[in-house]
């Protein structure tokens, strides 16, 4: 079955840097497009980053484009996100999510439990 | 961006009522339209694609339709784990992919 399990999530001060990896089974990770969504205390989701099943290309949020770097390792089976300039609004519990078809759909059929990410001095 | 503009924000109903949920795009996003399930807890659940396409293992309790602008997510006769936050998502004009603000379904 397929799993998705995000870690590297934690506490860290506004400006800093964090690198959450999610890692990927139950699939054949290298033919899917991957994607992080993130969802602030209390609120909706919203879409951070996207990228391709080869990593070809990647796409980002205007909110996170420029400090967030979306990529993946598909010898290791893992997608990460590197998070650098961290600002409060950043604070969110970051799910990874599945691509539903092997061409890209951009839905979002599996999801990760999510790893928080808190940003604050 | 497209904005989507889901209502009502909360909806009070009781087991085995019908439930209707909808969700408005600021300019036409065809039929390229999502819903999700979230209970609290919990990641987010694809129910529908493509405006009325069931995800793998959704109940034929729920039901989408709607093109262009004006969508709606049906639920047949609720059942007890049917209560949670439902929302919409666009992947017609991206990036970025953008979700509604989601309706609240609870218990009456």
């Amino acid at each position: 079955q397929v799993q998705l399990v995000e870690s590297g999530g934690g506490v860290v001060q506004p400006g800093g840097s964090l690198r959450l990896s999610c890692a990927a089974s139950g699939f054949t990770f290298s033919s899917y497009g991957m994607h992080w969504v993130r969802q602030a205390p209390g609120k909706g989701l919203e879409w951070v980053a996207f990228i391709r099943y080869d990593g070809s290309n990647k796409y980002y949020a205007d909110s996170v484009k420029g400090r967030f770097t979306i990529s993946r390792d598909n010898s290791k089976n893992t997608l990460y996100l590197q998070m650098n300039s961290l600002r409060a609004e950043d604070t969110a519990v970051y799910y990874c999510a599945k691509d539903l078809v092997v061409a890209a759909s951009y839905y979002f059929d599996y999801w990760g439990q999510g790893t928080l990410v808190t940003v604050s001095s | 961006e497209i904005v989507l503009t889901q209502s009502p924000a909360t909806l009070s109903l009781s087991p085995g009522e019908r439930a209707t949920l909808s969700c408005r795009a600021s300019q036409s996003v065809s039929s390229y339209l999502a819903w999700y399930q979230q209970k609290p807890g919990q990641a987010p659940r694809l129910l529908i694609y493509d405006a009325s396409n069931r995800a793998t293992g959704i109940p034929a309790r729920f039901s989408g339709s709607g093109s262009g602008t004006d969508f709606t997510l049906t639920i047949s006769s609720l059942e007890p784990e049917d209560f949670a936050v439902y929302y919409c998502q666009q992947r017609s004009n991206w990036p970025p992919f953008t979700f509604g603000q989601g309706t609240r379904l609870e218990i009456k």
